[in-house]
């Protein structure tokens, strides 16, 4: 268990809709990333967040939104949902943004199925 | 741009042998991290191995080792003496430190290669 807790596991839902995604890090970790991993394009990043900034932004759309709260718990907001945003999404934690080791360790990922 | 390189899509090995998954990378920035992550297949990404690009000694961490050759920019995992446990797709990632101590937090993975562990 890497202490990093996703919510829901799994989210089926309809073209359209709009969801949210819910991340605890590990306690402690001020670092919350989220990543998007997909058959055809792989493991992306997608965005993080650092004691509730924004820190570094990826290949994220404009249809999807996070925002980290003062509990540093992260949420992935992912709006008018299209078949090709079917994926697994993970969330990762990192105690502090440096340039030492710094691990991500990852939830289990909330799986999304859009039909 | 960061990227990396894994060409194996799969792998088998018997169990109790060793195994090599090989990972290049490529990056202009001399400060980066190397990692190695598996994922079982219930999904969840595990961390095992890290490597950072100015660290003198190649990592281990128990039945994992990381042979970086920064030259020729690899960094390919060696797990001995396989497990049937050890049947997952494993990726390889880096981080690219940045100038001036700005730390960026991204990943970029590699495609990933599936390990299949045989009795």
């Amino acid at each position: 268990d890497s202490g990093v807790t996703q919510t829901p596991k799994h989210l089926i839902t309809a073209t359209g809709q709009r969801v949210t995604l819910r991340c605890s890090p590990r306690s402690g970790d001020l670092s919350v990333y989220w990543y998007q991993q997909s058959l055809d394009q792989g493991l992306q990043f997608l965005i993080q967040y650092y004691n509730g900034e924004e820190r570094a932004k990826g290949n994220i759309l404009e249809r999807f939104s996070a925002q980290q709260f003062p509990d540093l718990h992260s949420e992935l907001n992912l709006s008018s949902l299209e078949l090709g945003d079917s994926a697994l999404y993970f969330c990762a934690s990192s105690p502090k943004d440096s340039l030492a080791k710094n691990i991500q360790y990852f939830g289990a990922g909330t799986r999304l199925s859009v039909l | 741009a960061q990227k990396i390189t894994q060409t194996q899509p799969g792998m088998f090995v018997q169990e109790k042998e060793a195994v090599t998954l090989d990972c290049t990378y490529d990056t202009s920035d001399p400060s980066y991290g190397l990692f190695w992550y598996k994922q079982p297949s219930s999904g969840e990404m595990i961390f095992l191995i890290y490597q950072g690009s100015y660290d003198q000694q190649n990592a281990t961490e128990g039945r994992y080792s990381l042979n970086f050759q920064k030259a020729r920019k690899s960094a390919n995992l060696v797990i001995s003496a396989s497990q049937l446990g050890d049947s997952a797709m494993y990726f390889c990632a880096m981080r690219v430190f940045g100038a001036g101590g700005t730390s960026y937090g991204k990943l970029t993975f590699g495609q990933g290669t599936i390990l299949t562990v045989h009795p």
